[in-house]
């Protein structure tokens, strides 16, 4: 149990243009979701805390505007990189936590496997 | 806020040895302590996490240990072996607020 996808694994794209990110969480609702990002060699970087039917917190210094973030569902959430450029090339990773007292009680958080972005 | 420290950055081992990776945490009410494997290309996988409430807990050849009063804990992996080389992320967080990370440890399990 507690699997959580993404989708697509690794993504391509040209300066300028926009890259959407899924996550899901296969097998429990996933009440809130976290988007990180990070870099070779270092830790995990939270870039925001999204909970489903509401606006996402924001890490202070990550742009809401460029990093759109959508949790319209117990399962799915999205992060949209807008007008990417090469700067924003990085691993980024969604993780899911469920309801209190169900999958994920706690603070479990599942992770995704990932996302590879190169912006060229 | 909480602050995690982590340690060592690099650790190398014969296959079948004991490793053993220790983290530090600064807020006394963090109660929740996960430890996640981090393969190559790889999302961080739960491996263990243990809970303010007990002071050790073990799950096949992995453990975990908590002193609540120094503020660490502890990962040990007994009778190490190849595939347990991954980078390995401690964490901490009081009650529902974020995961605060360590800086991650690069097990090398050679055979």
């Amino acid at each position: 149990g507690a699997v959580v996808s993404q989708h697509p694994s690794r993504v391509i794209c040209k300066s300028g243009t926009s890259v959407k990110i899924e996550c899901r969480s296969l097998d429990f609702q996933a009440t809130t979701m976290f988007w990180y990002r990070q870099f070779p060699k270092q830790s995990l970087m939270l870039m925001a805390t999204s909970n489903e039917g509401s606006k996402a917190t924001y890490e202070q210094g990550v742009e809401k505007d460029k990093f759109l973030i959508n949790h319209a569902s117990l399962t799915l959430s999205t992060l949209t990189v807008t007008s990417a450029h090469p700067e924003d090339s990085s691993f980024y990773i969604c993780s899911a936590r469920g309801d209190r007292g169900g999958a994920g009680s706690y603070n479990e958080q599942f992770f995704g496997p990932g996302t590879r972005l190169t912006v060229l | 806020g909480e602050n995690v420290e982590q340690h060592p950055s690099t650790l190398s081992v014969q296959e079948g040895d004991s490793a053993v990776i220790k983290c530090t945490y600064s807020d006394s009410a963090s109660n929740y302590f996960p430890w996640y494997k981090q393969e190559l290309g790889k999302g961080p996988q739960l491996i263990i996490d243990i809970r303010s409430n007990v002071g050790e807990k073990k799950d096949q050849r992995i453990a975990v240990t908590l002193n609540k009063t120094a503020k660490h804990f502890s990962l040990h992996i007994t009778e190490t072996q190849p595939e347990d080389s991954a980078v390995y992320f401690c964490a901490a967080s009081r009650g529902y607020s974020t995961l605060t990370f360590g800086k991650g440890t690069m097990l090398l399990v050679s055979p």
